[in-house]
């Protein structure tokens, strides 16, 4: 089973229209994250969670909200779809980065997201 | 801000060393040098990373010059499922606001047949 899982996987919408991502991940991280992804781009961050009561704007936040409903879980909403949302949405873990660790972060299979 | 400069696009022959030069000449002495890859629109994978020393793991080989302003990841025998772009990051090894990746536009590496 992925680590990271993210939902849907694809999904097409309307301009107007309230749409929620979902990540889960079973790594046990406290971290998480939310990119997203333009065709030809790097990935740019929207939201990123440290732990369950804390949560900080990326470079990119405006027309999105989260919700770190769980250790394991991360919410992505967008409260009034745009077309210049359409994108491809990633989530990402990491451990705290203290210790030894790689601060490596852990991305899932990504969401495409169509806003017509 | 990107804190690197890579070339949009290589070529390499498959089987033989792929070599993605980096440039971070900004880079200050508290920052690791870190690479990921993105295999068609999947989600980015880490590679390696390292502060000053040359790293090598089962999947690369980093190589950071001695004034540290730029690198070279090297993939030794290249594949056709090496075929990605390739990101090079900058960032302070420990968490804290700092923890967050920014992304460039990477490399794209095309492994040709």
């Amino acid at each position: 089973d992925a680590d990271v899982t993210q939902t849907p996987r694809n999904r097409i919408t309307k301009t107007g229209k309230r749409i929620m991502l979902e990540c889960s991940q079973t790594k046990g991280h406290d971290r998480m994250y939310w990119y997203r992804q333009d065709p030809g781009l790097g990935l740019r961050l929207i939201y990123y969670s440290f732990d369950v009561k804390d949560i900080n704007k990326g470079e990119i936040s405006d027309g999105y909200s989260v919700s770190r409903q769980a250790q394991a879980k991360f919410s992505l909403s967008l409260e009034s779809a745009i077309p210049n949302q359409t994108a491809l949405y990633f989530c990402a873990t990491s451990d705290s980065g203290q210790g030894k660790g790689k601060n490596e972060q852990f991305f899932g299979p990504g969401t495409r997201l169509t806003v017509l | 801000d990107a804190k690197t400069t890579q070339p949009t696009s290589m070529d390499c022959a498959e089987g033989r060393a792929a070599n993605l030069p980096c440039n971070h000449s900004t880079i200050s002495g508290n920052e690791y040098v870190y690479w990921y890859r993105q295999i068609h629109s999947q989600g980015p994978q880490y590679i390696i990373h390292g502060l000053k020393n040359n790293e090598t793991n089962e999947m690369a080989s980093l190589i950071i010059t001695e004034d540290r302003k730029s690198s070279t990841l090297i993939l030794p025998h290249a594949t056709l499922r090496d075929t990605a772009v390739y990101y090079c990051i900058v960032r302070p090894y420990y968490g804290g606001a700092t923890n967050k990746l920014i992304f460039g536009t990477g490399t794209l590496l095309a492994v040709q047949p």
